[in-house]
């Protein structure tokens, strides 16, 4: 099963909005409602951020969203602050021999 | 709240096994309500998803690690376990233990839709 794709490196102003996109196939994204994505802050751990592609777990800021068109998926981050500079990474339940994908990961910097 | 902790060796042989624990506390791993996951992040890298372990004891195991995996739970000590024989350095890496939310059936077919819960991560380096 291979990773499901995303850029390596988005980037923003302070107040602006991003999105990062996770780009996988039918047999994940495209054929389930299933994506979560993953916030990573150098030396931590991944925190739960958005999951069913486009729910929050409770205490997330509203400023995260997802959103999926085919095989592709999205996280935009709004109203970006410098706390939102990390690592994100984008999973999938898939129908092949794992049960689920991680992307490939995107670091996100705020100019 | 419920918090993970990895524990092991942090540095381990080349062929040796890998040994790691993960002590769940602030839930009940017995509870059926979650899987239970390792993940691991090669140094720089993104995540690779290890294998997940049920109460029951069932396993769910990455294809490319499956052949040397093995993924055990402690349902008295409210612990699950990884070990990884033969290792090299290709296994040196963080490895993360994480509570797994899913839809349906725990024993059959289960829909993982979220590692919602992280441990800290344990660093393991393999070398000589």
């Amino acid at each position: 099963q291979s990773a499901l794709t995303q850029p390596a490196s988005v980037s923003g102003s302070p107040g602006q909005s991003i999105t990062i996109s996770c780009t996988g196939t039918s047999s994940d994204i495209g054929g389930y409602n299933y994506v979560s994505w993953y916030q990573q802050h150098p030396g931590k751990a991944p925190k739960f951020l958005i999951y069913d592609v486009s729910y929050r777990p409770s205490g997330v800021s509203n400023r995260f969203s997802g959103s999926k068109s085919g095989n592709t998926a999205s996280l935009t981050i709004s109203g970006l602050q410098a706390e939102d500079e990390a690592d994100y990474y984008c999973s999938s339940y898939t129908s092949t021999s794992t049960p689920y994908v991680f992307g490939t990961g995107t670091k996100v910097t705020v100019l | 709240q419920v918090q993970l902790q990895e524990s092991g060796p942090g540095l381990v042989k080349p062929t040796q096994t890998l040994s790691l624990t993960c002590t769940v506390s602030g839930d009940s791993i017995s509870s059926g309500g979650y899987y239970w996951s390792w993940i691991r992040q090669h140094p720089g890298k993104g995540l690779e998803w290890i294998g997940n372990i049920y109460y029951s004891g069932k396993t769910y195991y990455n294809p490319s690690l499956k052949s040397r995996l093995t993924i055990s739970v402690d349902t008295s000590k409210n612990q699950f376990s990884l070990r990884l024989s033969s290792v090299t350095a290709a296994d040196t890496a963080l490895y993360y233990c994480a509570r797994v939310a899913f839809y349906g059936s725990g024993n059959y077919s289960p829909i993982p839709y979220g590692l919602d819960v992280w441990g800290q991560g344990t660093t393991v380096t393999v070398s000589s």
